[in-house]
């Protein structure tokens, strides 16, 4: 079974510009979240998405966003960009994200904004 | 928010000797589980421990939950170099319209050396 896809890997933009990211959960799996990882502030949570809805939203400026198409498959956008929205973003899908539930990772977008 | 927090930030260890790695956490919970990080990669699932629970098994791991005291540790035996990563544990809180996400520390950095 093929596991979480993200594209791309790498992604280099300058402030001001946006940026999209794509996710490709497990076949099968109706959950996608989405994580920052920084150095600084650690792994938080951004959005999850379920069978095309959003469901949960993390502490993020509305330049932050999310949609989920009906394979599931998610992007997130992130508009006028900062520096410090540098950070290495994950996405995990799960069947259903209900207690217990556990969470496959894909490998991340690094995304450096100069 | 973090909810967890791992002690030690950083532990280094020479090959074959076990790590012991500490999680505390601050609201009840109904699960803690355990992640792997390769650096800059994704995360791996590593172990998922119920509240009910106070140790589990897992090949080399160990886990042990303390509810009493809001702390978990996840215990490595004999380690190898190739188990040099960084470790978070993560919680999961209900956040609305049915699902969950996932708290995860700032975890503790792994060096095995050979």
């Amino acid at each position: 079974k093929a596991g979480v896809t993200q594209t791309p890997r790498y992604l280099i933009k300058t402030r001001g510009q946006q940026v999209t990211l794509s996710c490709s959960p497990i076949s099968g799996h109706r959950s996608v979240s989405w994580y920052q990882q920084t150095p600084g502030q650690g792994l938080q949570f951004l959005f999850e998405y379920f069978s095309e809805t959003q469901r949960n939203k993390g502490n993020f400026p509305g330049r932050f966003s999310g949609r989920q198409f009906s394979n599931s498959r998610s992007e997130m956008n992130v508009s006028t960009l900062e520096l410090g929205d540098s950070a290495l973003y994950l996405c995990a899908s799960s069947l259903a994200m209900v207690r217990g539930t556990e969470a496959f990772f894909g490998q991340g977008t690094r995304l450096t904004v100069v | 928010s973090q909810q967890g927090e791992e002690d030690p930030q950083a532990l280094s260890i020479q090959e074959g000797e076990n790590a012991t790695m500490n999680c505390s956490y601050k609201t009840s919970i109904n699960n803690l589980q355990w992640y792997r990080q390769n650096s800059g990669r994704g995360l791996v699932h590593l172990i998922l421990i119920r509240s009910n629970e106070r140790e589990k098994h897992s090949g080399r791991l160990r886990v042990t939950l303390d509810t009493s005291k809001k702390s978990s540790s996840l215990l490595i035996t004999a380690s190898r170099a190739a188990d040099t990563a960084s470790y978070f544990c993560a919680t999961d809180a209900r956040s609305g319209a049915g699902s969950y996400q996932l708290t995860f520390g700032k975890g503790t950095k792994l060096s095995v050396i050979p």
